[in-house]
């Protein structure tokens, strides 16, 4: 099962900043919060991770609150080509000795962009 | 360039075959995953690698077997007693060290008919 809850969908105007929600109120203290986006048939692409610090990159903005049970995901001026299902994970990043862990998604977002 | 390549990026077969799905990475990664998504749905797991020669059951494995004879290639065969193998199917890779995302292919659509 996955570890992170998130809404099915979200609609968003064109240049106004996406906020995308992410509920993991189970996640453990070396579990890392990723998110990665998926255009219709294509494989998913990375976007951000974060442990407990806020972090920014030039495609978006990852907010974790101070208790790790939730974390939102900025897009700052969404495009349609922005439109896309948008998933959220927890996992441990394999440091020695763990291997790799099941890298669980669930159903993610699917965030619509309106022109 | 380094990547994770599927092929092929669509297949038909024929009830009651077998069909196995290449997946490829020159990433040096150790870490090798399989997901199986549905119309409208996320990815499940159906088996994942740490190392070579060692692999875990997903979440659903039923139907499905792989092999990780090389670190760099990690093959999905979805045999006949996958019941509703049509579906579009999704390898991914990691390395087994530090904090790094993970890399996937662009996917194999398998239709059977």
């Amino acid at each position: 099962d996955a570890k992170t809850t998130q809404p099915p969908s979200m609609d968003c105007a064109e240049g106004r900043a996406a906020n995308l929600p992410c509920n993991h109120s189970t996640i453990s203290g070396n579990e890392y919060v990723y998110w990665y986006r998926q255009i219709h048939s294509q494989g998913p692409q990375y976007i951000i991770h974060g442990l407990k610090n806020n972090e920014t990159n030039e495609m978006a903005s990852l907010i974790i609150t101070e208790d790790r049970k939730s974390s939102t995901l900025i897009l700052p001026h969404a495009t349609l080509r922005d439109t896309a299902v948008y998933y959220c994970i927890v996992r441990i990043p394999t440091f020695s000795g763990g291997g790799a862990d099941g890298l669980t998604f669930g159903k993610g977002t699917h965030l619509i962009i309106q022109p | 360039d380094g990547g994770i390549t599927q092929s092929p990026k669509y297949l038909f077969r024929k009830e009651g075959q077998n069909v196995t799905l290449s997946c490829e990475q020159n990433l040096n990664h150790d870490a090798m995953y399989w997901y199986r998504q549905d119309p409208g749905q996320g990815l499940r797991l159906i088996y994942y690698s740490q190392i070579v020669n060692d692999f875990q059951k997903g979440d659903i494995a039923e139907g499905y077997s792989v092999s990780r004879e090389k670190k760099e290639s990690f093959p999905l065969t979805v045999t006949s007693a996958q019941k509703n193998p049509t579906a579009f199917y999704l390898c991914a890779s990691t390395p087994t060290g530090g904090n790094t995302e993970a890399f996937f292919g662009q996917g194999t659509r398998l239709t059977v008919v």
